[in-house]
């Protein structure tokens, strides 16, 4: 199994830039989140889903948009960038009978 | 305000000693603690959990406390190895069957020196 899947690696944008981050998991879970990791300030919530076709916001979700119109995919579209969305994201999911969730290796995202 | 903290955000161990990494929260009504471990450029990974009515639970080298009274958990690492060096995240899960959210603290950076 690949687990959770995050692409790209590695993205550099112009302010105004709009973009998509995919992730996608192969083990069929409901619930996925999309978190962002700035220095000093851990792990925050921006949306989350609770299974196809139902999302919410989470603690930061301004200038994001998320959809989920399969199990497996998740995409984070930011509409356009600013260099406050500079950070690195995760995707994470989780099944409802395990404890905790499983974390992609992550989006490193620059707006310049 | 931050409902999960980590106040000491780095450690330094050397090799055989015990770490011990605290968390402290605010919110009674986490049904889950849980212990993130995340290497430089990689995703955090999950370590060790415990839940909210239990007092310890242990995993090989790590044990993780809970104090419910004082709304504090520690992460206890014996014996501490090289590999061990990390940041890591005290996270805190909330909800049950219909919506699960994870809510973390800023990171301990744990180093261990050989």
């Amino acid at each position: 199994n690949a687990g959770v899947t995050q692409t790209p690696k590695f993205q550099v944008l112009k302010t105004g830039q709009s973009m998509t981050l995919q992730c996608a998991q192969d083990m069929n879970h409901e619930y996925m989140s999309w978190y962002r990791q700035d220095p000093g300030m851990g792990l925050r919530l921006i949306h989350y889903s609770v299974g196809a076709g139902i999302t919410d916001q989470g603690e930061v979700p301004n200038g994001y948009n998320v959809s989920r119109s399969t199990t497996e995919d998740f995409p984070l579209r930011l509409l356009s960038a600013a260099p406050s969305q500079t950070s690195v994201y995760f995707c994470a999911s989780r099944s409802g009978g395990a404890i905790g969730y499983t974390f992609g290796s992550g989006t490193r995202l620059t707006v310049v | 305000d931050q409902q999960v903290k980590q106040n000491s955000p780095s450690l330094s161990v050397q090799e055989g000693r015990i770490s011990i990494l605290n968390c402290d929260y605010t919110n009674s009504m986490f049904d889950y603690f849980l212990w993130y471990k995340k290497y430089p450029a990689e995703g955090p990974t999950f370590l060790i959990s415990i839940s909210s009515i239990k007092d310890k639970n242990e995993d090989g080298r790590f044990t993780v406390f809970l104090n419910k009274s004082a709304k504090h958990l520690s992460l206890h690492i014996v014996p501490s190895q090289p590999g061990d060096s990390a940041v890591y995240f005290c996270a805190a899960e909330t909800g049950s069957g219909s919506n699960y959210k994870l809510t973390f603290g800023k990171g301990t950076l744990l180093t261990v020196n050989p």
